[in-house]
C-alpha cells in the first residue's frame, strides 16, 4: 500500500460545478499537509497548505481529517482553467511524499 | 518564484552513457531534492541533500547518484542511462512557510533514454 493515495481519476464536470477530492495517508505521524497543482508538462506548484481547522482560498477548501488520516480539496464554481492533476503530499520534517495526483477536466 | 533552475531542460541520450542533471538554487535554502515522476508512480524521491556534501537515499536510488559540493547546487548523475530512467526529473528545496516546511519545485528536465 501506498503512503499517501489519491483517486487518480479522471473527474470530467462541466464549468460552475463543484468537485471534491479525498487524498488519504497512511503514517500517523505526518505533521504537515498541502494540496499541489500541475498543468501538463509543468512542474508541481503549491495550491494551499491544510490546516486542521480546515481553510478556505476563494473557491478553494482543504480539510484535514486526522483521526481517519485523510485530507480534502473542494473546488467551488469549477472554471475551466482549473482543469489541471491535483497533488496531495504529506510531510515529516523534511521527507515530503506524494500522492499519484487526481486529473480534473473541466469542460465548457 | 523559488529560485531554481534546472538544466539541462531537455536531453536525449544513449543507453549505457553518463548523464548529470543540475539544480541551481539561489536563496540559500539547506534541503534540496531530487524526485522523478512517471505514469502511474507520480512523484518518487531519488535522493535528497541536507547540506553541502550531506547527501541521503530515496526511495528509488538505485542507478543514481548525487553531489552538493556548493550550498547553491546539487547534481544528479546517471552514471550508465538506461530506458527505465527515461523519466522528468524535477528538483526541489524545501522553505519555511506559515503552516511549517513546504517543498517548491524546479521546472523539469526532460529525459529520454534511447
Amino acid at each position: 500500500r501506498k503512503e499517501v493515495e489519491q483517486d487518480p481519476g479522471p473527474f470530467n464536470v462541466p464549468e460552475g460545478a463543484t468537485v471534491a477530492f479525498n487524498c488519504t495517508y497512511s503514517n500517523s505521524a505526518s505533521q504537515s499537509f498541502f494540496w499541489y497543482r500541475q498543468d501538463c508538462r509543468k512542474e508541481p506548484k503549491l495550491l494551499m497548505s491544510v490546516y486542521s481547522s480546515g481553510n478556505e482560498d476563494g473557491r478553494f477548501t482543504a480539510q484535514l481529517n486526522r483521526a481517519s488520516q485523510y485530507i480534502s480539496l473542494l473546488i467551488r464554481d469549477s472554471k475551466l482553467s482549473d482543469s489541471a492533476t491535483y497533488l496531495c503530499a504529506v510531510n515529516r520534517g523534511q521527507n515530503f511524499v506524494f500522492g499519484p495526483g487526481t486529473r480534473l477536466s473541466v469542460l465548457p | 518564484d523559488a529560485g531554481i533552475t534546472q538544466s539541462p531542460r531537455h536531453k536525449v541520450t544513449e543507453t549505457g552513457t553518463p548523464v548529470t542533471l543540475r539544480c541551481h538554487q539561489t536563496e540559500n535554502h539547506r534541503y534540496m531534492y531530487w524526485y522523478r515522476q512517471d505514469p502511474g508512480h507520480g512523484l518518487r524521491l531519488i535522493h535528497y541533500s541536507y547540506g553541502v556534501k550531506d547527501t541521503d537515499k530515496g526511495e528509488v536510488s538505485d542507478g543514481y547518484s548525487v553531489s552538493r559540493s556548493k550550498t547553491e547546487d546539487f547534481l544528479l548523475t546517471l552514471e550508465s542511462a538506461t530506458s527505465s530512467q527515461t523519466s522528468v526529473y524535477f528538483c526541489a528545496i524545501s522553505a519555511a512557510a506559515t503552516s511549517g516546511n513546504t517543498i517548491y519545485f524546479g521546472e523539469g528536465s526532460w529525459l529520454t533514454v534511447v
